[in-house]
Formats: structure tokens, sequence, C-alpha cells
């Protein structure tokens, strides 16, 4: 089944533990990406990455990291949380190589960070 | 700066009825990608329908239409004979294909009444 994988699905943290959110797809898409959801915002970009070794920055990346090793990897990094960065972050994935480039989303990783 | 506004927080709509939700963009860029998600009370984002700034005709998928006016920079979905089931949080969203960044709007909240 073609899909996004993300974990951990729910996580409740304290301020500056480090923590990593791991996403996975199984469908060969080259472009991947992260986003977090807050109520009133909508959905917000915090990067993106085209390709393997090729990440950039969307709108709201400060506080996050992440990285491209694997192509279909793109684990979302939080150095030293904060609460601010509770959320329910969002992975997703597309096919650039022809279509509408449409997103395919993990089912969502929701973070308390106390 | 490009940008997506979708001016209603929540909207209802009688069960069989037809409903309008509204979407304007700004973008400076003469190619971009233009995408509607919705998102269950279960949390998962699943995208609808897609329309292409060159496309010349309204993109159409079941009871999804998406009525883009391109001099109103305006990208409304409109869903027919509404069901119990379209109850859920709609997002449109950009993509430019320029710097693949995505941008979606604040979301509107969809009520079907029976």
């Amino acid at each position: 089944e073609a899909q996004v994988t993300q974990n951990p699905r729910y996580l409740i943290t304290v301020t500056g533990k480090k923590l990593t959110v791991t996403c996975s797809q199984n469908m060969n898409h080259e472009y991947m990406s992260w986003y977090r959801q807050d109520p009133g915002l909508g959905l917000r970009q915090i990067y993106y990455s085209m390709n393997v070794e090729v990440t950039d920055k969307g709108d709201v990346p400060e506080g996050y990291k992440v990285s491209r090793k694997e192509k279909r990897n793109f684990p979302l990094i939080l150095e030293s949380p904060s609460p601010n960065q509770t959320s329910l972050y969002f992975c997703a994935s597309s096919d650039d190589r022809g279509g509408t480039g449409e997103l395919f989303f993990g089912e969502g990783s929701r973070l308390t960070v106390l | 700066a490009q940008k997506i506004t979708q001016t209603q927080p929540g909207m209802f709509v009688q069960e069989k009825e037809a409903v309008t939700l509204d979407c304007t963009y700004d973008t400076s860029d003469p190619s971009y990608g233009l995408f509607w998600y919705k998102q269950p009370s279960s949390g998962e984002m699943i995208f609808l329908i897609y329309q292409g700034s060159y496309d010349q005709q309204n993109a159409t998928e079941g009871r999804y239409s998406l009525n883009f006016q391109k001099a109103r920079k305006s990208a409304n979905l409109v869903i027919s004979a509404s069901q119990l089931g379209d109850s859920a949080m709609y997002f449109c969203a950009m993509r430019e294909p320029r710097t693949y960044k995505y941008i979606f709007g604040t979301g509107t909240r969809l009520k079907v009444l029976a």
C-alpha cells in the first residue's frame, strides 16, 4: 500500500530535550516536506526537499532541522524543543515528474512540549 | 509575497445542497498549481482537486469542481449535493513550480446539516 508513515504519532516532551520525528514514504517520490498545523493558521511549511541531499527552508524553519540522506526518509529534528513548537506536524511527499504534484500526507504527529 | 486567503472560517450547508468555499491567492509567478484538501475530524489530509494556472477549463472530480477565475485570482471549491460525510475542514493551497514551496490557507470548517 502506498503510504507516508510518521512516528511517533503522539509525543509529550519537555523543553530542551532533543527529539526526532521520522517520516518514510514508499512511493519513490523525490519531493518531501514537513508542515505544522496550528489553530487559525492553517498549515505552514517548515522544510522541503527536492531530492536526496537537497533541502530548503519553508516559511517557518526556525527551531527545526531536517536531513535527506535517503530518498524514502525525511526526518524532522527538534534540537531544543520549546513550548511554541507544540503543534500537529505533517510529513508529505509528492511525485513531481508529471501529473498534478498533489501531496500525499502522513497521518500526523501531535507534539506537546512542556 | 505569495499568499492564500480563505475568508470563511466556518460554514453550514443543508444536506443535498451545493456549497461554495472561497479561496483567493496572490502570486507574481505566471505558473502555479492550486489544490484543495479535506481534513475530516479524524485528522488525515485528503487531496480533492487540482487546477493548473494554464488549464483552460475548470477542474472537476466527481461532486467537486473548482471555479477558477484567473483574473480575479480566485479558486473556489464547489461541492454539489452535499453529504454528511463532507463535514470537515477544507484547505486551499498553492504550489509554485519555481520554488516548490507550498502555501496553505487557514481553512474553512464545513458542517453539513441533516
